[in-house]
C-alpha cells in the first residue's frame, strides 16, 4: 500500500510569484484535504476535495484553489504570494465525503522571500 | 471560530515515565483523534474517537472522547525515547457544508524523554 506523497519538498519563491504544491493519495482514497502548518503551529485547514470537486473549505482567501484529478491526486495553487505564506503545507488523504481519519503526506516546507 | 486548547504546551520525562496530556474546547466535537508529529515529517494518526466516553487503546498509547465531547485526553505509559515528538489532538464537527472535511488542531504538546 503507497502512503501520501508530496512534491517539491522545498521550495523557494519572491513575493508576488505563484506555486502549484502536488499530492498523491494513498491507494484507496478518493479525498484530499489540504493544510498550511506555521512554524510552531498546529495545521490549519485550507480546502478538501472529493471525487473533483471541492467540499469544504476553511478562512483562506480565494488566491488559495485547488484541483482533484481523476485519479484522485491533487493539486494546490497560491497566487500573489506574501510573505505570510511561508509555511509547511501538508496534503491529507481519506476514503468517503465525511472524511474522520485523515493520512498526511510528508508536505511541502514553502519559503517566501 | 472553533479553538482547541492542548496542555501542557511542553514536557520533559524521564524514560519509563508515564505521560498524560489533554485537549480541550468551547465547542462540541462529534470526532478526536490524536496525532503524533516528528521534525519534518507529516502528522502520524495515532488513535481515533467517535463517541463521548470511548477509551481506545493502541499499544502503550490510551486515550478517552469526554463525555463532554468538549475535551479528550491521551496518555502514553512507560515512555521510550522514541515517543519525542509533538502530539497533536484535532476535533471534527460533523456538520456537513463547509465543515467538511475540516480538522481543527490544537497547538501541540512537545514531549522531550530523557534516557
Amino acid at each position: 500500500e503507497t502512503g501520501v506523497t508530496q512534491s517539491p519538498t522545498h521550495l523557494i519563491k519572491t513575493r508576488g510569484q505563484q506555486v502549484t504544491l502536488r499530492c498523491s493519495s494513498q491507494s484507496g482514497h478518493n479525498t484530499v484535504s489540504w493544510y498550511q502548518q506555521a512554524l510552531g503551529q498546529g495545521p490549519q485547514f485550507i480546502f478538501q476535495y472529493y471525487r473533483e470537486e471541492e467540499n469544504g473549505r476553511g478562512n483562506f482567501p480565494p488566491r488559495f484553489s485547488g484541483l482533484q484529478f481523476p485519479n484522485y491526486s491533487s493539486e494546490l495553487n497560491v497566487n500573489a504570494l506574501e510573505l505570510d505564506d511561508s509555511a509547511l503545507y501538508l496534503c491529507a488523504s481519506s476514503f468517503g465525503r465525511e472524511t474522520y481519519e485523515q493520512y498526511f503526506g510528508p508536505g511541502t516546507r514553502l519559503t517566501v522571500t | 471560530g472553533q479553538q482547541l486548547n492542548q496542555s501542557p504546551q511542553s514536557m520533559f520525562i524521564q524514560e519509563g515515565e508515564d505521560v498524560s496530556m489533554n485537549c480541550t474546547s468551547s465547542s462540541i466535537f462529534n470526532t478526536w483523534l490524536w496525532y503524533k508529529q516528528d521534525p519534518g515529517e507529516g502528522p502520524v494518526l495515532l488513535i481515533a474517537l467517535y463517541k463521548a466516553g470511548e477509551l481506545t487503546s493502541n499499544g502503550r498509547l490510551t486515550a478517552q472522547f469526554g463525555i463532554t465531547r468538549k475535551d479528550s485526553f491521551l496518555n502514553i505509559s512507560a515512555s521510550i525515547p522514541s515517543d519525542v515528538g509533538i502530539y497533536f489532538c484535532a476535533g471534527q464537527v460533523h456538520a456537513g457544508g463547509t465543515s467538511y472535511g475540516k480538522l481543527t488542531f490544537g497547538q501541540g504538546t512537545i514531549l522531550t524523554v530523557h534516557p
